[in-house]
């Protein structure tokens, strides 16, 4: 079935980079996507891939993508405690319509 | 995230109470979602709207009632909650097709 799955937590020190990863299960996803959720906001959309991709970089964001293993991952460097929230992964998957899967979020802490 | 607002930001009611909750998006999208978001559960998809019909009705108890009056408003009428109802509800939306979801900032519900 479809599934999305993240390790649940991430500690870094600042100015560190970060490496927050993924798996997903459907391989004829078109886009997957990144998601950042600070306490008590909604999801913030940070970056995307197209799955004939296999890398996207956007600031100190990058974005690495394994079809063949069905892995993605996102690196933030130079990490800065804004950055401390929880990390969503999801995947399209096929429906007719943009039905999203998202992973459980991956919670990443920066100190000092 | 301003392009998607919902109201309120914050519920409590008891379980005998009817509320509805609010969306509305300013990106000029054509389909529009209820999430729920519990804690330490994935993200949860609850109604899709695209072109104003219901194209998802992902197994929601009929205590939850959707309203889609046009493209950029989205209601979520509630009746005889749970307490297990409790959680953030959020409401999302996103051009047909592979295009990227955006996400306003939530309601929290609590049940008494």
């Amino acid at each position: 079935g479809e599934d999305v799955e993240q390790s649940l937590f991430l500690s870094v020190r600042e100015g560190d980079s970060s490496v927050i990863n993924c798996t997903y299960t459907d391989s004829s996803s078109t886009y997957l996507y990144w998601y950042k959720q600070e306490p008590g906001a909604g999801l913030q959309l940070l970056t995307y891939i197209f799955s004939n991709m296999d890398m996207k970089q956007d600031q100190r964001l990058t974005v690495l993508l394994n079809k063949k293993d069905k892995h993605l991952s996102l690196r933030i460097a130079d990490t800065q405690t804004g950055d401390s929230a929880i990390y969503f992964c999801a995947e399209t998957v096929s429906g007719g319509y943009n039905k999203l899967i998202f992973g459980a979020g991956t919670r990443l802490a920066v100190h000092p | 995230e301003t392009g998607v607002t919902q109201t309120p930001r914050h519920l409590v009611m008891g379980m005998t109470n009817k509320k509805s909750l609010k969306c509305e998006q300013h990106l000029g999208h054509n389909a529009m979602y209820w999430y729920k978001q519990s804690a330490k559960k994935p993200l949860e998809l609850m109604f899709v709207y695209s072109l104003e019909e219901r194209v998802e009705n992902n197994s929601v108890p009929s205590r939850f009632s959707p309203e889609c009056p046009n493209s950029s408003h989205l209601f979520l009428h509630l009746h005889t909650l749970q307490p297990e109802d409790s959680a953030l509800y959020l409401c999302a939306s996103s051009q047909q097709g592979n295009q990227p979801q955006h996400f306003g900032d939530g309601t929290r519900l609590s049940i008494l």
